[in-house]
């Protein structure tokens, strides 16, 4: 059981370059989540998906797009690159477990756009 | 709308002293809250969660939390800091429309001085 896996560990773009980070998870999970972590502004969601088909924005989904290729697989596109974007990327699962929801997190990917 | 406060951005502690991280939420609705932790290089992981069942709560590690509805709040707690207690801390809410979305705190970075 691997979890939440994430792909690549670490990027470095230029300004306007295009990319997709992977991301499945293995554990039969309905919702799927992207998230970006800066200092001191904790983790922020990006993107979210309840279920297969179905996405959602979250609090800062400009300069991302995202697909929910099937109920495994969740990436995140970044279509022209920006500085601003510079940040570690965290993808998530959830199940309902003991009367709450909780998230499992993959090992996050490293991005820097230069 | 649900957010988050931690008080301190940064707590040293030495080895063998009470560890307290404090953490103040907002929400209109009762509702669920979660402490992470996120060790060097690592995704998050959750040490424990509140769901109404028990205003104490127990985590892994000897980490333990209590919900206080009259103070909003749900610090943290372990009696004795170890070595391995050094890492990032999140205290996070969810509730009202989408229990199955968590909002983050800015997180607490703790220190352990031998």
């Amino acid at each position: 059981n691997a979890g939440v896996t994430q792909t690549p560990k670490f990027q470095v773009l230029k300004t306007g370059q295009s990319m997709t980070l992977q991301c499945a998870q293995d554990m039969n999970h309905n919702s799927m989540y992207w998230y970006r972590q800066d200092p001191g502004m904790g983790l922020r969601l990006i993107y979210y998906s309840a279920s297969e088909g179905t996405t959602d924005k979250g609090e800062v989904p400009n300069g991302y797009n995202v697909s929910r290729l099937n109920k495994r697989e969740f990436s995140l596109r970044l279509e022209s690159a920006a500085p601003s974007q510079t940040s570690v990327y965290f993808c998530a699962s959830s199940a309902y477990r003991g009367g709450s929801y909780e998230q499992y997190f993959g090992p996050g990917t490293r991005l820097t756009v230069t | 709308a649900q957010s988050v406060t931690q008080l301190g951005s940064h707590v040293s502690v030495s080895e063998g002293a009470l560890v307290l991280l404090r953490c103040n939420y907002s929400s209109s609705v009762p509702p669920y809250l979660f402490w992470y932790v996120q060790y060097p290089n690592q995704g998050l992981q959750l040490l424990l969660k509140y769901t109404s069942a028990a205003t104490l709560v127990k985590g892994i590690n000897g980490f333990e939390a209590e919900f206080k509805k009259s103070e909003t709040s749900f610090h943290l707690t372990k009696p004795s800091a170890h070595m391995s207690d050094a890492a990032e801390y999140f205290c996070a809410v969810s509730g009202g429309t989408s229990y199955d979305k968590v909002i983050f705190g800015p997180g607490t970075s703790l220190s352990v001085i031998p």
